[in-house]
């Protein structure tokens, strides 16, 4: 069964560093998302990413994050200096439409964030 | 007025008993609504989802009630099994024309199934 797969599974870093987090999509799938989720607490939206650029983002997606699809598979998260704060599992997930239609996104393990 | 609220917090139940988790929301242009079902170490995976044209939705051992004029809706599971211990999110989503396209999760609700 396909899978979104992401890497790397965690990561510790120190505060101030730059982080990217990579992620490789369902194959035909052509929306993206970036979803995080702090220890314990909900799932939160971060960023979507449709025919190259960003649809939409949140208020938590600010100047430090940025996204990325190098190629043709990857679709990756950089934060520019990480913070306490973004300690956190960051999801990738991919559609294969927009999510309003099917509401079914499908999410990878996770990427797990640690700054120090 | 993006916000979904989940409760309860957490749920143990025994095998074969019914689990409920029931779901509020504000926004009105949310308009679908999926549950989705989290592993420890995994990702979110959907499990059932409904639109607000019908009032439920059944998929083996898994229901959607949705009262629209309430704005809320639950999750039952039937004959729960130690399989389905889990943390449950309902999410809701507007309809495409509201022009979002992210998912607004509730808090989530872990559920235990004693043998």
């Amino acid at each position: 069964e396909p899978e979104v797969t992401q890497t790397p599974s965690h990561q510790v870093t120190q505060m101030g560093q730059e982080v990217i987090l990579r992620c490789v999509p369902i194959s035909n799938h052509l929306y993206f998302y970036w979803y995080r989720q702090i220890l314990g607490q909900k799932v939160e939206f971060l960023v979507s990413f449709y025919n190259n650029e960003i649809s939409e983002k949140s208020e938590i997606f600010d100047d430090q994050f940025s996204v990325e699809r190098p190629d043709g598979s990857n679709f990756t998260l950089k934060i520019r200096s990480t913070k306490l704060e973004d300690s956190a599992m960051y999801f990738c997930a991919s559609s294969e439409g927009p999510a309003a239609n099917t509401g079914e996104l499908f999410f990878g393990e996770g990427s797990r964030l640690t700054v120090l | 007025q993006q916000q979904v609220k989940q409760s309860p917090q957490s749920l143990i139940v025994q095998k074969g008993g019914i689990s409920i988790i029931n779901c509020a929301y504000e926004n009105t242009a949310f308009d679908y609504f999926p549950w989705y079902q989290q592993f420890p170490g995994k990702g979110p995976a959907l499990l059932i989802a409904i639109r607000p044209d019908v009032s439920e939705k059944k998929e083996g051992r898994f229901t959607i009630s949705f009262n629209k004029s309430a704005k809320q809706f639950s999750l039952h599971i039937m004959d729960s099994q130690p399989g389905d211990s889990a943390t449950y999110f309902c999410a809701a989503i507007p309809y495409s024309g509201a022009g979002s396209y992210q998912l607004t999760f509730g808090k989530g609700t872990k559920l235990s199934v004693i043998p």
